[in-house]
Order: structure tokens, then sequence, then C-alpha cells
């Protein structure tokens, strides 16, 4: 879906490291998300956003944080990379209401490795 | 909190058979709507399914169907015709209805399923 990207789509760094992920929409929704992906856990929110400076934590927020300055943009930053982060990341977007999506719509992940 | 369970970690089906993935729920809400996304290797999230839980009537996508059953908080995907496209990480989701500032889906732990030729 071309109203959600992420940025990069891949990544390596070293521990100790800082690293922003960006997620860019052209949707206008209001609700922004960031989860991670790891086998056996699923997907897990790490923060989300509920408005342009407006976020909180998800279940998984330690190590992570967030900024919203515009309504397109959303950056999660990790301020220093552990091996615990590898992970794939996904940006997610939804409005209010279901609407016709029903749910979410989904970025194409970040895959990032902490070596 | 809400909790979504996905029971069976991996699952495989001939192709042409129906397989069923399982999905159980733990909520205090009334109002919420639940998902099946599937997840092919290109790691994209794709919807296959959504249900209001106001709904009584299972919803239906082509081969995709589910069985809600609101009572005992199940949500089950069935696959009919299976394809070797359908391969792919299912997972089943949870999201709460209006109100409040928070509409996070909170996702099962996901099945993994094999289509044999």
């Amino acid at each position: 879906d071309a109203g959600i990207t992420q940025s990069p789509r891949h990544k390596v760094t070293e521990t100790g490291t800082p690293v922003t992920l960006r997620c860019h929409q052209t949707e206008n929704h209001r609700y922004m998300y960031w989860y991670r992906q790891d086998p056996g856990h699923g997907l897990r929110l790490i923060h989300y956003s509920y408005g342009v400076k407006d976020t909180d934590k998800g279940e998984v927020s330690d190590g992570y944080s967030v900024s919203r300055s515009k309504t397109e943009d959303f950056l999660l930053t990790l301020e220093s990379a552990t091996s615990s982060q590898t992970s794939v990341y996904f940006c997610a977007i939804s409005e209010r209401e279901p609407g016709k999506n029903y749910g979410y719509t989904f970025g194409s992940g970040t895959r990032l490795t902490v070596v | 909190a809400q909790t979504v369970t996905q029971s069976q970690p991996e699952m495989s089906v001939q192709e042409a058979e129906t397989v069923t993935l399982s999905c159980t729920y733990d909520t205090s809400e009334s109002d919420y709507y639940l998902f099946w996304y599937k997840q092919p290797p290109s790691r994209q999230m794709i919807l296959v399914i959504r249900q209001e839980a106001y709904k009584q009537q299972n919803a239906t996508e082509n081969r995709f169907s589910v069985n809600f059953q609101k009572a005992a908080k199940s949500f089950s995907l069935k696959i009919s015709d299976s394809q070797l496209g359908d391969a792919a990480m299912y997972f089943c989701a949870y999201r709460r209805g209006s109100g409040g500032s928070n509409y996070k889906l909170t996702f099962g732990k996901g099945t993994l399923l094999t289509v044999n030729p």
C-alpha cells in the first residue's frame, strides 16, 4: 500500500549506536503505531501515537523512544542499540473508526540487525 | 488487558483441501473487531478477513471464512480449496471498538501454514 512507507528497509548497526527508523504516511490518519515482530512472539506494540506530539508506550517500550512532530511522520529511535533489539519493525496507521480497511495499513517493515 | 492465543504454531494442508486455524481471545469489552492477517515470505501484512463483534453472521471472503463464537471467545479461520499461495504465517488480531484513544491491534503469536502439493 503506497500510503505508508518505512525507511530503511534493512539496516545493520553495531551495539551501542543510536538508530532511527522512519515511518511516513500520506493518508492523514491520526493513529500511528510501531510494532516489532520476533519468532514465537507475533507482533508486539512498542509505542503508538494518537496525534501530533501525542504518544504513549506499548507493551515493549523499554529502550525505545518515539517522536511525531508532523501528522505524516512517526520516528522510532533506539538510543543505544542492543542485540535484543534485532528484529523486524513494522509501522502501521489506522483511522479512529475501522473504515474501509477495518484495521490497519502496514508498512513493509524494517529488518534491523544489531551486531 | 486483551490477549489473543493461537494454539497451533504450525499447520500443514494438502493442496485443494480445507484447513482450520484456531484463535481464542480474552476481553471484557462487548464492542470489538477481530481480524486474520496473512504474512507471506515477502513480509507484507495482508488483511484476510475481519469480523465485527456485534454481527452474529460469520464473515466470508471467497475461500476464507470464520467461525466466530462470541460466548466462547473463539475466532477460527477456515481456508477451503487450499492453494500453494496460501502458504504463509497467519495472525489473529483483536481491536477494541469505538471509544478512548488507543485502537491498537493485539496479535496472537501466529500460525505458520504450509501447503503441500
